[in-house]
């Protein structure tokens, strides 16, 4: 199967700032990218769902203002956290999905763990 | 090392049909477990989870899952499948960290 890296994998930022985290499909074109967050011990939750040259669709809940998505290619997409905030702390994913021969495929990236002092 | 297996790459069963997804996973200790669906062009959606307690777990659209600690195996099971079920499904460990196992594509026959 496809790769899908993160990076960071895992950071710590101050209260306030921004932190970008990116998701590259290093050898599939993806054309649609998800972005998932996961709390300590609870389930992955959807933030958003973000085609490629196009706006990112947002799960209701998620404030697209402070969780900026840019997904410009078909092997990049990117996830800023606008001054975060501890609450904010939180693993991070991607997963990057296209067609893939005759079927749709999806991979997920290894996670970014975000940690808001 | 924490690991998660899916062992089938792909199931086909016909409509109807009783459906038992596999999943093993490795850790020194009980991890919560999760299964996810997806179809495509979709996010994950939460089937069901495994903290603690009773094993046989209830999920969404008729799935369960038993959480068997003797043989590390937290299968899904469903006793009747609808063709809308045909989709990708994900098993998931969270004991350190999340790890998702590789999926099992279901296909349905009608």
């Amino acid at each position: 199967g496809a790769v899908v890296s993160q990076h960071p994998s895992w950071v710590i930022c101050k209260s306030g700032t921004s932190v970008k985290i990116e998701c590259r499909s290093l050898d599939f074109q993806a054309t649609t990218m998800f972005w998932y967050r996961q709390f300590p011990k609870q389930s992955l939750m959807l933030m958003a769902t973000s085609n490629e040259g196009s706006k990112a669709t947002y799960e209701q809940g998620v404030e697209k203002d402070k969780f900026l998505i840019n997904h410009a290619s078909l092997t990049l997409s990117t996830l800023t956290v606008t001054s975060a905030h501890p609450e904010d702390s939180s693993f991070y994913i991607c997963s990057a999905g296209g067609a893939a021969g005759d079927s749709y495929e999806q991979y997920f990236g290894p996670g970014t763990r975000l940690t808001v002092t | 090392a924490q690991s998660v297996t899916q062992p089938d790459i792909h199931i086909t069963v016909s409509e109807g049909a009783s459906l038992e997804l596999r999943c093993n996973y490795s850790y020194g200790a009980t991890p919560y477990l999760f299964w996810y669906v997806q179809s495509p062009g979709q996010g994950l959606q939460l089937l069901l989870k495994y903290f603690s307690g009773d094993t046989l777990v209830q999920g969404i659209k008729g799935f369960e899952a038993e959480f068997k600690r003797s043989q590390s195996s937290f299968n899904l099971r469903k006793p009747s499948v609808h063709w809308s079920d045909a989709a990708e499904y994900f098993c998931a460990v969270d004991g350190d960290k999340i790890i998702f196992g590789k999926g099992t594509r279901l296909h349905i026959l009608p």
